[in-house]
C-alpha cells in the first residue's frame, strides 16, 4: 500500500501520560498536515510541514502538543500530559505539488 | 469562528435522485475548495475540488457550482447510489492551511 500511513490506529490512556503517533506520508510528497477531528465534525487544522520545516501552527495545538519531521519524511505528534479534551480522531495528510490531499486512515485516541 | 459553513448536517436522498450540499465561506483569501467524502473509520478522500476562477466543475456524476459573489458553493451529486451513503465536507484553503465544513451526512435509500 503506497497511501498514507499512522501507527497506532487505535491508543488508549490514562489522563496525565503522553502519547506519541507516527504518520508516514506518500513517499514523493514533501508537505504533511495533523489534523483533529471528533464526532460530528470536520477535521480541524493543527500543523503542516514543508518538507522539514514547520510553516504553519493552529493556536488549537497547545504547549502540551509538539509536532517533528525530522527528515522531511515520517512525521510523529506528540501529546504531553493528555486530557480528556484530547480524546479525538488524529487524522495525517501529505500532499505533493498540487494541493490535493491525501489522507491517512487516522488514530483513534481515547483518554480515561 | 467557522470559516466554512455548510449545510444540512444530514440529508435523505432516494436512489437515482440528486443530493445537494451548500457551503459558505467569508473569507476572499480562499483560492482552493475541495469536497471530500469520508466512510466511518476512514479518513476522508478527495472528490473533487475547484479553483475561484472556474464557476462550474463536473467529474462523473460529481459537480462543484462555485459562486464567487455570494461566497457559496455546493456539490451535487447525480443519480445518488446506496454506495455514496457517507459525510461530505466542503473545505477551503489559502494554501497552507485547510478549513472544513461540519459535515453532511448523505443517506441513500434503495
Amino acid at each position: 500500500d503506497t497511501g498514507v500511513s499512522q501507527d497506532p490506529r487505535h491508543k488508549i490512556t490514562k489522563r496525565g501520560q503522553n502519547v506519541t503517533f507516527r504518520c508516514d506520508p506518500i513517499s514523493e510528497h514533501n508537505r504533511l498536515y495533523w489534523y483533529r477531528q471528533t464526532l460530528g465534525q470536520g477535521p480541524e487544522f493543527l500543523t503542516y510541514f514543508q518538507n522539514e520545516a514547520q510553516l504553519e501552527k493552529s493556536r488549537l495545538l497547545s504547549d502540551r502538543f509538539s509536532a517533528e519531521r525530522p527528515k522531511g519524511s515520517f512525521s510523529t505528534l506528540e501529546i504531553q500530559r493528555t486530557e480528556q479534551g484530547d480524546s479525538a480522531m488524529y487524522l495525517c495528510a501529505s500532499s505533493g505539488l498540487w494541493e490535493t490531499q491525501y489522507f491517512g486512515p487516522g488514530t483513534r485516541l481515547l483518554v480515561l | 469562528q467557522q470559516q466554512v459553513k455548510q449545510s444540512p448536517q444530514s440529508l435523505i436522498v432516494q436512489k437515482g435522485g440528486i443530493s445537494i450540499i451548500n457551503c459558505a465561506y467569508e473569507n476572499t483569501a480562499f483560492d482552493y475548495f475541495p469536497w471530500y467524502q469520508q466512510f466511518p473509520g476512514k479518513g476522508p478522500a478527495l472528490l473533487i475540488a475547484i479553483r475561484p476562477d472556474v464557476s462550474e466543475k463536473k467529474e462523473g456524476r460529481f459537480t462543484i457550482s462555485f459562486n464567487k459573489s455570494a461566497k457559496q458553493f455546493s456539490l451535487h451529486i447525480m443519480d445518488s447510489q446506496p454506495g455514496d451513503s457517507a459525510t461530505y465536507f466542503c473545505a477551503a484553503s489559502t494554501g497552507n492551511q485547510f478549513y472544513f465544513g461540519t459535515g453532511t451526512s448523505l443517506t441513500v435509500i434503495p
